[in-house]
């Protein structure tokens, strides 16, 4: 079965970057995009960018740019999501997301089980 | 505009029916989905393309459209159906997506 497994929780100083994992299995990673959404405490989702895991290709939500990064290493079905600049309301829940495949749709079918991005001063 | 707007929260008692609506012009030409997110849980897809339900997910969740509305509709609530719910569509090129606000259902 498909699986989104992600890194543990990191606790960073603001200022700082933060790289977060996401290992998939039960499928060929290069097929599906994988996505970034986050949620602060107590909030809704809010979607940061993209990444087609076969050629590398990124967009990124009009607020993150310049701050964020999407790459991959497809040798180990892996998707990374690095934030720079970390301020305190980048305390969130990270989740990669898997975009459902080939469909004329833009929704998510898996989701990993989320990391907290804790900042502080 | 791509803004999509859910109610904060809907209550309702066990083996009622719950109706969740959004709205946002995105519905009039891109397909709606559901996400629900149990406390302390990642979002887990209950409904896609405006009325579809994946594989393991129970007959009494259904989604509806109707122009720029579209609903979800819980028959018979049981207390593990206590959770967030989000909708979802996307902008007008399927560039992106737009999450609506989420609705925190309370079971009596």
């Amino acid at each position: 079965q498909v699986q989104l497994v992600q890194s543990g929780a990191e606790v960073k100083k603001l200022g700082a970057s933060v790289k977060v994992s996401c290992t998939t299995s039960g499928y060929t990673f290069t097929s599906c995009d994988i996505n970034w959404v986050r949620q602060a405490p107590g909030q809704g989702l809010e979607w940061m960018g993209w990444m087609n895991p076969n050629s590398g290709i990124t967009a990124y939500a009009h607020k993150f740019r310049g701050r964020v990064t999407m790459t991959r290493d497809t040798s180990i079905s892996t998707a990374y999501m690095e934030l720079s600049g970390l301020k305190s309301e980048d305390r969130a829940v990270y989740y990669c997301a898997r975009e459902a495949p080939g469909t004329s749709g833009y929704y998510f079918d898996s989701w990993g089980q989320g990391t907290l991005v804790s900042v502080s001063s | 505009s791509d803004e999509v707007t859910q109610p904060p929260s809907v209550s309702v008692s066990p083996g009622q029916t719950a109706r969740i609506s959004c709205s946002g012009d995105a519905f009039s030409d891109q397909y709606a989905y559901w996400y629900q997110q149990k406390s302390g849980q990642a979002p887990v897809l209950i409904i896609y393309k405006d009325t579809e339900r994946p594989s393991g997910i129970p007959e009494r969740f259904s989604g509806s459209t109707s122009g720029t509305t579209v609903t979800l509709t819980i028959n018979g609530v049981q207390a593990e159906d206590e959770a967030d719910y989000y909708c979802q569509s996307a902008d007008s090129t399927a560039a992106y997506p737009v999450f609506g606000g989420g609705t925190q259902l309370t079971v009596l």
